[in-house]
């Protein structure tokens, strides 16, 4: 079946500009996750959607990221006002999540690769 | 805050050698996961460990958590050229947040 998916593959941005990302869950995925991975780093946090709601966005960098989704399904990552330090591989990943407690494998999209120039 | 340590951040092996790295939480972790991303790929899940002093097997990849849930580890025997990239544990907490940690980086010689 279809996996993760995420638009746009690539986004070259001039600083200041507002930029929106997409991700596609993989279907019936509850679980949806928010990670940047700058340039030969690790993947660092930003936000988790259990469904529509968002239990923890205190990874969110500032107040200029924003996450939403809607339907269960597809997330929108906002960053406003982009900064030249926001340039990095922002990656979604699905899973399941069926009972409190419970954790499943994270099915990654290919990711937005993001430059603020 | 919550902290998942990674070493080493490289590790340049001949091919047919061992390899490990090595995980460490600040705090007690839910679950581990580890990952594998190819060079210019997207994390590929390997395995998740839940239980205390679990040991798991895939092949020549062997997976362990420590005992007071704070530490794990990845050993893989007799690398191979196709072991290359780069190797993520991710810690959960208790809220299914994930701490991943920085990665090693393999790069094994012919």
């Amino acid at each position: 079946g279809a996996g993760v998916s995420q638009s746009p593959s690539n986004k070259v941005t001039e600083k200041g500009k507002d930029v929106e990302l997409r991700c596609d869950p993989i279907s019936g995925h509850t679980a949806l996750y928010w990670y940047r991975q700058s340039l030969g780093q690790g993947l660092e946090f930003l936000i988790y959607f259990q469904g529509n709601s968002a239990p923890d966005k205190s990874g969110l960098p500032s107040d200029r990221f924003s996450a939403e989704r809607t339907g269960g399904s597809v997330s929108t990552l906002t960053i406003q006002r982009t900064q030249q330090e926001d340039s990095a591989v922002y990656l979604c990943a699905s899973s399941l999540w069926l009972l409190a407690g419970e954790t499943y494998e994270q099915y990654f999209g290919p990711g937005t690769r993001l430059t603020v120039t | 805050g919550q902290q998942v340590m990674q070493i080493p951040q490289y590790q340049h092996v001949q091919e047919g050698e061992d390899f490990t790295t090595y995980c460490n939480s600040s705090t007690t972790l839910s679950n581990i996961q580890w990952y594998k991303q190819r060079p210019g790929g997207h994390p590929v899940f390997l395995i998740q460990l839940v239980k205390s002093g679990e040991v798991k097997k895939q092949k020549r990849l062997t997976f362990q958590f420590g005992e007071a849930k704070k530490n794990s580890s990845l050993h893989i025997t007799a690398t191979q050229t196709t072991d290359v990239g780069t190797y993520f544990c991710a810690g959960g907490d208790n809220f299914n947040k994930f701490y991943f940690g920085s990665g090693t980086k393999l790069n094994v010689k012919p």
